[in-house]
């Protein structure tokens, strides 16, 4: 069965501290990948997405991820984080094509100080 | 672009009472999913439509909660009756081309 690991639960970081936040997920085949955010109070939000082509993605507010298919990775970073960026974090993986089943990690709480 | 619409926001009720839940998808979106978010936890997915039809159900708790899409748009989640464990966010997302969408959830509390 499909799952999805995140190595950090609580991550606490001062402001314009380098981030990088594990995922590792186990399946077999061809899979979708993602990180999710969701802000204090807020939805579910996309910060970037793989689903083939160059593995170094580029999300929005400076996120960017890399995928490792040797490793079954796809870690999520940002090299100078913000207060704003506090938030939970989600890894994700889709298998079966692009309408599959969407398996969330634990999610990894991140704050940031200023 | 209207987003994912979710209703109500938040509910209260008493352990073997009876909820619904209401979700509208972004028009054209075929795929609907109902997660389940426990507090401290990632999404689990319930249940996931493809227009009016299931495609996977294998984690609804089916003596209690069941879900339907009529019509291949809007669905509805019921749980009945509530257990002190189903107290969480239900959130409920579509899409079209592989990017989920979520709405902003319905949180459940039961006492």
């Amino acid at each position: 069965a499909q799952s999805v690991s995140q190595h950090n639960h609580h991550v606490i970081l001062s402001e314009a501290a380098s981030l990088e936040l594990g995922c590792n997920y186990s399946y077999g085949g061809t899979v979708n990948l993602f990180w999710y955010v969701q802000y204090p109070g807020q939805h579910l939000q996309l910060l970037l997405k793989y689903f083939s082509g160059d593995p170094l993605v580029k999300g929005i507010k400076g996120f960017e991820a890399e995928f490792i298919k040797s490793k079954f990775s796809f870690n999520l970073r940002k090299p100078s984080v913000q207060w704003s960026d506090t938030a939970e974090y989600f890894c994700a993986v889709m298998s079966s094509g692009n309408t599959g089943k969407l398996i969330f990690g634990q999610g990894t709480t991140l704050q940031v100080k200023p | 672009e209207a987003g994912v619409a979710q209703s109500p926001r938040y509910k209260i009720i008493e352990k073997r009472q009876s909820v619904a839940f209401w979700c509208n998808p972004i028009s054209g979106h075929a795929t609907l999913y109902w997660y389940q978010q426990i507090l401290g936890q990632g999404p689990k997915l319930l249940i996931q439509f493809q227009n009016n039809g299931v495609v996977d159900d294998s984690q609804l708790p089916k003596d209690r909660f069941s879900a339907e899409r009529l019509k291949g748009v809007d669905s509805t989640l019921k749980i009945q009756p509530a257990k002190l464990e189903d107290s969480a966010v239900y959130l409920c997302a579509s899409t079209r081309t592989g990017e989920l969408f979520f709405g902003e959830g319905s949180r459940l509390t039961v006492l």
